[in-house]
């Protein structure tokens, strides 16, 4: 069965520093992966999304990840976090043969920005 | 006016009361789903829908039941509720993505449930 895990519950980063955020996935095919933000109070935003190709993925908001097959992972990157990115992140795997839609989520990463 | 939205925003609610969330969409998106959000348990889908004739179970569906009312429409209902319910619940929608068939989730702002 498809599973997500995100190691860090919580991560703590000094703004204009640099962001990694861990995700990794089982699943048997190629998977299509996602990474969603959400604000407090807010829904979820997509901020990126693999498919297949380039394994490196631009999102919006200058955040990027990289897939790597061999670790099954999907790191979210930022070269410089800013106070507005304080918010839960979280990964995502397409469930099933297909992509249908359904999601298996991983626990969720909260980033807190220190100024 | 929002894509997906949901209502009511928050509930308070007692044990064994029926409560219905509803959601509608405004993106022309035949596929809808219900998830539902807890801490350190990130999102598991409770149904979906891939058009008005079309209902499935997802991962939790358990004391749970819905209604696609109109393509635009889906409802999520407690017939009696528990305490074990309170939590955030998401509606979201999709509709299939071009050439690679992989499509994207459009998720409304949330509905927290509180049973008492």
């Amino acid at each position: 069965a498809q599973s997500v895990t995100q190691p860090d519950i919580h991560i703590t980063v000094s703004e204009g520093a640099s962001l990694e955020l861990r995700c990794n996935y089982s699943y048997g095919a190629t998977p299509y992966l996602f990474w969603y933000v959400q604000s407090p109070g807010q829904g979820l935003q997509l901020l990126l999304k693999y498919f297949s190709g380039d394994t490196l993925v631009q999102g919006i908001k200058g955040f990027e990840a990289e897939f790597k097959r061999s670790q099954s992972s999907f790191n979210l990157r930022k070269p410089s976090v800013h106070w507005s990115d304080a918010a839960e992140y979280f990964c995502a795997v397409g469930a099933g043969s297909s992509n249908t839609g359904k999601l298996i989520f991983g626990q969720g990463t909260t980033l807190q920005v220190k100024p | 006016d929002a894509d997906v939205t949901q209502t009511p925003r928050n509930r308070i609610t007692k044990t064994g009361k029926r409560i219905m969330l509803e959601c509608s969409q405004t993106k022309g998106h035949d596929r809808m789903y219900w998830y539902r959000q807890d801490p350190g348990l990130g999102l598991r889908l409770i149904y979906y829908s891939f058009d008005v004739k079309d209902i499935n179970k997802g991962e939790i569906s358990d004391g749970y039941s819905v209604s696609r009312q109109a393509q635009a429409k889906f409802s999520l209902s407690l017939e009696s509720a528990i305490p074990n319910q309170t939590a955030l619940y998401f509606c979201a929608t999709s509709d299939l993505g071009s050439q690679t068939g992989a499509n994207v989730l459009t998720f409304g702002a949330g509905s927290r449930l509180t049973v008492l």
